[in-house]
Parts: structure tokens; C-alpha cells; sequence
């Protein structure tokens, strides 16, 4: 089955700098990449996804880049801000099924 | 539109009784998953379901179980509980479960057992 390994656990950056979490998946047959926030005690909510036939997505501070062949796609974050502190998790849809990665807990530095 | 609602929000069982745990999917969403999230990790999938049937599940003992209702409303039941249950059980909908969908995630119900 699908396995995904999440990279950094943590990840702490200076106020201003950029962040990147990588993500590695094992079924090529993944074909949809979601990212998801989760703020101390809330839910998970999304904050960008790429399909496997695209190679990167951009929204506005947020960007996401997928390799297919290397089977890895990473979450950038430019210009963090103390609100990006979070746990962020990356996830592989196989048919009707999310893998998840287990976390990145991001803290912003001021 | 309203969002995924979860009830009850907070809950304490004693071990050895069971619960079930209720997810209202936003209109019109027929996919309704269900997730366990404990402490500092990650989300472990429980199960899927869409029309009423269960389309994936996860690697848990079949003291977990769920349903799905007509109007795409889902149940999860927990028997026999354990103290190793106690955990935020989240239930996500999308309207179809196929990849591309997004996934919309409700508050959860924090259960606590003792």
C-alpha cells in the first residue's frame, strides 16, 4: 500500500524567512497531493494541492512542487509570519484513500 | 454553507463501555471519512464511506466501526473501549472521495477514557 514520510518533524525558521517540508511518497499510482494546516486545537484545513500532472502550484505566499519520478513534492512558505506557526501535514490520495504524512510542526521565530 | 458537524465535542467514557460518535458532511457532500488523531501524531484513517457504503478501511480492531446513513449523515462506533482510545476523532466530507476532491474536515469529538 501507499506510505508517505514527512520531513522535518519540526522545523523552526526565523520571522521572514522561507520554510520548505518535503514529502516523499511510494505508489505511482498517487495521483492527487493535498496540504493541510492545523492550528493548536482546530481542524485541518487546507491550504494548497497539486495533481500528479502538474509540476507546481503557486498561491500567493504558498507554493507546491511535485516530482513524479523521484516520487516527492515539498511545501514552500516564503515570508513567514508568526501566524504560519502550525503543524502542517502532507498527504497521497490512492482511489478513494488519503496516506498522510505524520507532521511538521513550524515555529516562527520573532 | 454550513460546514462538517461533529457531535458531541467532548466526551468521557470509561473503559470497558462504547461510543458513537456523529458527522453531519456538508449539503450535498456523499463521501464521509473518519480519522483518529492522538496526541502529537499524525492522522490515522479509519474509514470511508460514500452512499452508505464502506469503500476503504484502515488498519484498526473491529471494535471500530461506522455507517453511513441515506442522507450521507455517518455514525462511528467504538465497543470495548480502551485507554489507548482516547484521542480527537475527526470526520472529513468531500463530495465524492475521488482524488482532486477536497477534503473538508470537521471540529472533531475529543474522547477521553478512563
Amino acid at each position: 500500500g501507499e506510505n508517505v514520510e514527512q520531513h522535518p518533524s519540526t522545523l523552526s525558521v526565523q520571522e521572514g524567512d522561507s520554510a520548505v517540508i518535503k514529502c516523499t511518497y511510494s505508489d505511482s499510482a498517487s495521483n492527487y497531493f493535498p496540504w493541510y494546516k492545523q492550528e493548536l486545537g482546530k481542524r485541518p484545513q487546507l491550504i494548497i494541492d497539486i495533481r500528479s500532472n502538474v509540476g507546481e502550484k503557486k498561491d500567493q505566499r504558498i507554493a507546491v512542487t511535485l516530482n513524479k519520478t523521484a516520487k516527492h513534492f515539498s511545501l514552500h512558505i516564503t515570508e513567514t509570519q508568526p501566524e504560519d506557526s502550525a503543524v502542517y501535514f502532507c498527504a497521497a490520495q490512492l482511489n478513494y484513500q488519503l496516506i498522510w504524512g505524520a507532521g511538521t510542526k513550524l515555529i516562527i521565530k520573532p | 454553507k454550513a460546514g462538517v458537524t461533529q457531535t458531541p465535542r467532548y466526551l468521557i467514557k470509561t473503559r470497558g463501555q462504547q461510543v458513537t460518535l456523529s458527522c453531519s458532511p456538508i449539503s450535498g457532500h456523499r463521501s464521509v471519512s473518519w480519522y483518529q488523531q492522538t496526541p502529537g501524531q499524525g492522522l490515522q484513517f479509519l474509514f470511508e464511506y460514500f452512499s452508505e457504503t464502506q469503500r476503504n478501511k484502515g488498519n484498526f480492531p473491529g471494535r471500530f466501526s461506522g455507517r453511513q446513513f441515506s442522507n450521507s449523515r455517518s455514525e462511528m462506533n467504538v465497543s470495548t473501549l480502551e485507554l489507548g482510545d482516547s484521542a480527537l476523532y475527526l470526520c472529513a466530507s468531500s463530495l465524492t472521495g475521488q482524488p482532486g476532491d477536497t477534503i473538508y474536515f470537521g471540529e472533531g469529538s475529543w474522547l477521553t477514557v478512563v
